[in-house]
């Protein structure tokens, strides 16, 4: 199964900072990255979908793509205690038959 | 409009015995998908159904698992003679499209512990 990287964390940034998540990927053919977040004993939930190489923005959080270096991030401006949960990146794969998903970040945000 | 239903949301078994699993994918949405956390890890991909037919099961155990989705009723993931080693969450996922087109919307998880 091709392979969703991500840094487990923990990942912590105070209150009002900028929170960045990195996620790579390792199928070149791959055209659709998503990114969920999980808070402890929920289900996930859909945060961003990116499609085409570049910047995505909504609200307080932009996704960024970059098919060549297969990397794909999420900054989470003026970071919430409220966003402390695991951020999960997900690849959909060649086939489109379903996402593959790495670990998770675990994201804390202290106030 | 209610979103995806799993049940039982806790299931304890003794090794040996069966485990079903049952999802009912949100109203409109024809594509299933189960996914399995373990503790500290990742979704990892099960199998991915449409009514009546399994479209991709790459990620299904090759023996003791199996999952169905009928042209009436809800989704079952079945698991059979459970080992401890099965113990975690299982997650269903549904979507209107292929799960690769468009977002995957999740059910609570059902929690297997196998005793």
């Amino acid at each position: 199964q091709k392979e969703v990287e991500q840094n487990s964390g923990p990942l912590s940034v105070p209150e009002g900072a900028i929170a960045s998540l990195n996620c790579t990927y390792s199928d070149r053919g791959s055209q659709s990255f998503f990114w969920y977040r999980q808070y402890s004993g929920k289900s996930p939930e859909l945060i961003m979908f990116i499609y085409s190489n570049g910047d995505k923005e909504d609200g307080r959080f932009t996704a960024q793509l970059n098919k060549a270096s297969q990397y794909v991030s999420l900054l989470i401006r003026d970071s919430q205690p409220s966003d402390s949960a695991t951020y999960l990146c997900a690849v959909a794969n060649q086939a489109g038959t379903a996402l593959i998903f790495g670990k998770g970040t675990t994201l804390s945000v202290s106030s | 409009n209610a979103g995806v239903m799993q049940n039982p949301r806790h299931l304890v078994r003794r090794r040996g015995q069966e485990a079903r699993l049952r999802c009912s994918p949100m109203k409109g949405h024809s594509h299933v998908y189960w996914y399995r956390q373990l503790p500290e890890e990742g979704l990892k991909f099960m199998v991915y159904l449409q009514k009546e037919n399994i479209i991709d099961e790459s990620g299904m155990p090759k023996e003791r698992f199996s999952a169905e989705f009928p042209k009436e009723g809800p989704s079952i993931l079945r698991i059979q003679q459970v080992v401890r080693g099965d113990s975690a969450a299982y997650f269903c996922a549904s979507s209107p499209a292929r799960g690769g087109t468009g977002e995957l919307f999740f059910g609570e998880g059902s929690r297997l512990t196998v005793l």
